[in-house]
Formats: C-alpha cells, structure tokens, sequence
C-alpha cells in the first residue's frame, strides 16, 4: 500500500528550463510534506517543505505546490541547473496524529542536460 | 554546521551474525529516526525515539532493537543477520518530539553474504 506516490521515475530537462516534479498521497492525514533530494551512496538531503495550511512555498529556485483537495503536490525548480541531477524523494507525515515519521514516494530521478 | 554522523560507513557480515550501527545526531537534536533503504526502493520507517524513549515503531523485524543513550546518540543492533538484511540505513536527527524537517545522516551500507 504505495501511501506517497511519484508515478514519474525519471524526467529530464534542458539547462535553464524548468523542472517540474509531481507527487501523489492517498492518506487524508498527512499534514507535513517535505522534499529531499539524494545523490548515490548518500544520505537524502532536505530541499524544502510545506505545512498543509499552505499551499505554496518557495525557497529561492525551488517552489513547491500543495493541493489539498487533489491530495498532490509538486516540486518545481527554475532555471535547472546541471547540479540539480539527482533522485527527489517526496516525503510526507501524519505530524500531529503519527509522530513524525516519514512515508516517502518511489524518487523521481532528475537529468538536467547542458 | 555539523551533521548527523552514521558509523560505519560500510558493513559486511556473514549470515547469521550480529551488527551494530551507530547514529550521532546534530547537537540538540532530541529525536532520532532509522530508515531502511533496500535496493532500487524508497526508505522505509524502522523506529524512532524521543528523549531516550521509544516513540513510534514501524516495519522493523523483532532481530533488531534500538535505544538512544543519554548523550542523545542511537545504536540499531540487528542479530541474526539475513541476505534480506542488505540495505542502506540512514539515521536522521529532528528537533522535538515530531520536528518537521529531519535531517538525514550519509547511511550505513550494509552486506550480509
């Protein structure tokens, strides 16, 4: 039972167009959602996040979106850089009913081609 | 700014033998979670703790059992090791009971042969 969902395992970009990666959730009880993004051999690295009262959020390239009603959100990154190329991981968590632990979607893994 | 520290990096054990991973959080970090990453999957809850307590338990098989010491850091004991064992293991580190962001360690990888 898949609760967090990136049905894209792959995408890829042209340098300094935009990135644009979805994520789908099926538990109505989530109310924190994050990004991380993970290099080979590494530990994920937190991107960004977004509070389910909000539905928008944005830190300098990346943005992220929250529909509630769709029960989907998205990571978009503008202008993509080379650097950007790696898995992103949706994460969400059922902060103030579950605790804090974190059901993660599949990973999207993102090329951003010079 | 310091890091969640994992140790070792790298395991390899024989079947049926026992493993001890190691989680440093960042300082003043209180609560510690363990994922489980196998190969080409997404990682996965093992358990967590919150001032030295247990405070939610996942997907994680009765061979391991984990606890945080006073000093904040985490050790994930894992006995009777299978080949399904094989899988990364990251720490991660928040600040508060069920802090928002957490803050993920480089991982353990681990090969049982």
């Amino acid at each position: 039972d898949q609760q967090v969902k990136q049905n894209s395992p792959s995408l890829s970009v042209q340098e300094g167009r935009i990135s644009i990666l979805n994520c789908d959730y099926t538990n109505s009880m989530f109310d924190y959602f994050l990004w991380y993004k993970k290099y080979p051999a590494e530990g994920p690295t937190f991107l960004i996040s977004i509070s389910s009262i909000k539905d928008k959020n944005e830190d300098g390239r990346f943005t992220v979106f929250l529909n509630k009603s769709a029960k989907h959100l998205s990571l978009h990154i503008v202008p993509s850089q080379p650097g950007d190329s790696a898995v992103y991981f949706c994460a969400a968590s059922a902060f103030h009913n579950q605790g804090g632990k974190l059901i993660f979607g599949q990973g999207t893994e993102l090329s951003v081609k010079p | 700014a310091a890091g969640v520290i994992q140790s070792p990096r790298h395991l390899i054990k024989e079947k049926r033998e026992t493993a001890t991973l190691k989680c440093y959080p960042i300082p003043r970090h209180d609560t510690v979670y363990w994922y489980q990453q196998g190969p080409g999957q997404d990682p996965q809850f093992l358990i967590s703790f919150y001032e030295k307590m247990q405070s939610d338990k996942g997907s994680i098989p009765d061979r391991f059992s984990a606890q945080q010491f006073s000093d904040y850091h985490s050790e994930l004991n894992m006995s009777s090791l299978e080949l399904g064992d094989s899988a990364l293991y990251f720490c991660a580190s928040s600040s508060g009971r069920a802090g928002y962001e957490q803050f993920f360690g480089p991982g353990t990888r681990l090969t049982v042969l």
